[in-house]
């Protein structure tokens, strides 16, 4: 059974930029692929971005190109999702979802979210 | 990008009735579409992969299907515990995609 546990909540400055982990125990961490999907307050899911840990390949979603970068280490079993140039409208809950299925892509599991406020 | 759009943004049914949720994608994507289910506070769950496989866990209750570009969840026999929103999303491209969700209310 793999489980999944995030960074505290952030406090950040507009302009600032903000780095999440998320760890991951059981499984085998090098065969999973992990996506970012951000919640702003009272809205829907918002996919942000993925890897693929073992060919460390990543996809983003083109609304947050060249503001978001997903990193994994293999030798802590860590994912990270760092976003820079902050907003106030960057504020919001930010998940990170494990796909541990060989055979699928589907995020069959979560972490339990990172709250990230940004205000002045 | 692929969007996804859902209906009806919000449903109100009685203990008991069957409820249908439906996606619709801007391209086909084949069945690589999943749902999930999101409860106030907490993480999202996966309920259904590829369009029509129960994840281990999930009460029979819940079933999925569609492929191409239209695809339904449906929830038989509405429980009070099933009140929640519940997200389509896309993983055929390289980019990734949610529905707006649909938030499901009992009556």
């Amino acid at each position: 059974q793999v489980q999944v546990t995030q960074s505290g909540a952030e406090v950040k400055k507009p302009g600032s930029s903000v780095r999440v982990s998320c760890k991951a125990s059981g499984g085998t961490f090098n065969k999973f692929g992990i996506s970012w999907v951000r919640q702003a307050p009272g809205q829907g899911l918002e996919w942000m971005g993925h890897i693929i840990i073992v060919f460390g390949t990543t996809n983003y979603a083109e609304r947050f190109q060249g503001r978001v970068t997903i990193t994994a280490d293999e030798s802590t079993n860590t994912a990270y999702m760092e976003l820079t140039t902050l907003r106030s409208d960057d504020t919001g809950v930010y998940f990170c979802a494990l796909d541990t299925d060989l055979g699928d892509d589907s995020l069959d599991t979560w972490g339990q979210g990172t709250m990230v406020i940004v205000s002045s | 990008d692929i969007q996804m759009t859902q209906s009806p943004s919000t449903l109100s049914a009685s203990v008991g009735d069957t409820v249908t949720i439906t996606c619709r994608a801007s391209q086909h994507i084949n069945t690589w579409l999943a749902w999930y289910q999101q409860k106030p506070g907490k993480a999202p769950r996966l309920l259904v992969y590829k369009a029509s496989r129960l994840e281990s866990g999930v009460p029979s209750r819940f079933s999925g299907s569609g492929s191409g570009t239209e695809f339904t969840l449906t929830i038989s026999s509405l429980q009070p515990d099933d009140v929640a929103t519940y997200y389509c999303q896309q993983y055929d491209s390289s980019s990734w995609a949610f529905g707006q969700g649909t938030k499901v209310e009992i009556k």
